[in-house]
């Protein structure tokens, strides 16, 4: 597609369930990179892979998330035993490496965890 | 460590100009951005400034950066009512590209 996909745009769950979230991003794009967004705040960097692998992962909060892009394209953000502070919207992003570093943004999944 | 603060809300009437302003601490950014979001929508890039420039001037928008004072301003001028969304000021961190935001600037233009 030409733009960030991620999908589901909305997800609702109970407190201790399992929930992934998915993101195809642009066409081309070796960087990927995945952020939250609490209400009222700006995105605050989980982790970024350049590739297959992650170069970064020192946002993620705790050992319940992990993210997985195994072909270098699609990617995969799980949390295990969801807690009510998980809820945000999950915001994912691509960029050419080779570039300025700007970044294009999905419209990203609202996760509400009750 | 890595932190980006920036006012929070910036009332003006349309048609008068808007400054947002931004505090980055990383002094080796190689690029400091202004992001755009407007309510349901994702993040969309509205400009950038490489580190070795001062301003940067694009249509209604200037960009001023201030290096000693790790200081960057986003202004636009004859600010519309399309204009009112939520500005976030960003760096990117030296040695890598990791992109760091800012809270956010909700901007609201009243007619």
């Amino acid at each position: 597609g030409a733009g960030v996909s991620q999908t589901p745009s909305n997800k609702v769950t109970e407190k201790g369930k399992y929930v992934e979230l998915r993101c195809d991003p642009i066409s081309g794009h070796t960087a990927l990179y995945w952020y939250r967004q609490s209400l009222g705040q700006g995105p605050e960097f989980l982790i970024y892979f350049q590739g297959t692998g992650a170069a970064d992962d020192s946002g993620l909060p705790n050992d319940r998330f992990f993210a997985v892009r195994p072909e270098g394209s699609v990617s995969t953000l799980k949390i295990q035993r969801t807690e009510r502070g998980d809820s945000a919207v999950y915001l994912c992003a691509s960029s050419r490496r080779e570039s300025t570093g700007e970044l294009f943004f999905g419209e990203g999944s609202r996760l509400t965890v009750l | 460590g890595e932190d980006v603060e920036q006012s929070l809300f910036l009332s003006v009437r349309e048609g008068d100009s808007s400054v947002i302003n931004c505090t980055y601490t990383d002094s080796s950014s190689t690029y400091l951005y202004w992001y755009k979001q407007e309510p349901g929508a994702g993040l969309q890039l509205l400009t950038y400034i490489f580190s070795n420039m001062d301003m940067k001037q694009d249509q209604r928008l200037t960009v001023l950066l201030n290096k000693k004072d790790k200081h960057l301003s986003l202004r636009i001028a004859d600010t519309q009512t399309g204009d009112s969304a939520i500005y976030f000021c960003a760096e990117i961190t030296t040695g890598g590209f990791k992109t760091i935001f800012g809270a956010g600037t909700r901007l609201f233009v009243k007619a």
